[in-house]
């Protein structure tokens, strides 16, 4: 059964720091990673999708890594701005491709 | 272009009482998704139905039913509300860019606490 664990469980940074959130998943046997946002009381956003033949994806100030061999994904945020301020899920796609197995995420705040 | 949506926003229910949360799409997809998110445990996947017509079980059936009235609504209908289904629900759908590789999309949730 594929399990999904995002490092750290909470994050505080000042504005204007670089950061990095961890994913890791157990079953390397994926077909894609979703990196979504979800800000308090509302829905998921998708912000990265990265197949499983891909090692990155890049939108703006974000960078999703994937290292599918040893599990794991990372995704990178530059110059922190308090807007970034959510948490952030990983989803895995795998098995069946009709599956979704998700992290608990990562509930990040910038700080002024 | 809506995405996807969901009724209601918020609902109160006491043990035993029955209801049906909606979801509807407007973006063609086939496949549609049920999950609830409880604190500490992610999201989880109740029910599915990869196409018009189709509907499996996911990880926490139990407790729950699921229509796809057509290709653009999936509904979940709680039979005999319990406390343990008080929870945050989502619907989705997934957009196939390529054989195996979907990108989902999801509703903005329906908060249900049964008392």
């Amino acid at each position: 059964k594929q399990e999904v664990t995002q490092i750290p469980a909470a994050l505080s940074v000042p504005e204007g720091e670089n950061l990095v959130l961890n994913c890791s998943f157990t079953d390397s046997a994926i077909y894609n990673l979703q990196w979504f946002r979800q800000d308090p009381g509302k829905g998921l956003t998708s912000l990265l999708l990265i197949q499983s033949s891909q090692r990155e994806q890049t939108s703006g100030r974000l960078n999703a890594s994937l290292d599918k061999s040893s599990g794991r994904s990372t995704l990178y945020i530059a110059a922190s701005q308090p807007g970034d301020s959510a948490t952030y899920l990983c989803a895995v796609r795998g098995g069946t491709a009709s599956k979704l197995t998700f992290g608990t995420g990562t509930r990040l705040q910038v700080t002024l | 272009n809506a995405g996807v949506t969901q009724t209601p926003k918020f609902q109160v229910l006491k043990t035993g009482q029955s209801m049906t949360l909606q979801c509807a799409q407007d973006m063609n997809h086939n496949s549609m998704y049920w999950y609830r998110q409880d604190p500490g445990m992610g999201l989880r996947l109740i029910y599915y139905s990869a196409s018009e017509g189709t509907t499996d079980k996911g990880e926490v059936p139990n407790g729950y039913n699921v229509s796809r009235l057509n290709k653009r609504e999936f509904s979940l209908r709680l039979e005999s509300a319990a406390p343990s289904q008080t929870s945050v629900y989502f619907c989705a759908s997934i957009y196939p860019r390529d054989r195996g590789n979907y990108e989902q999309y999801f509703g903005p949730g329906t908060r249900l606490t049964v008392t």
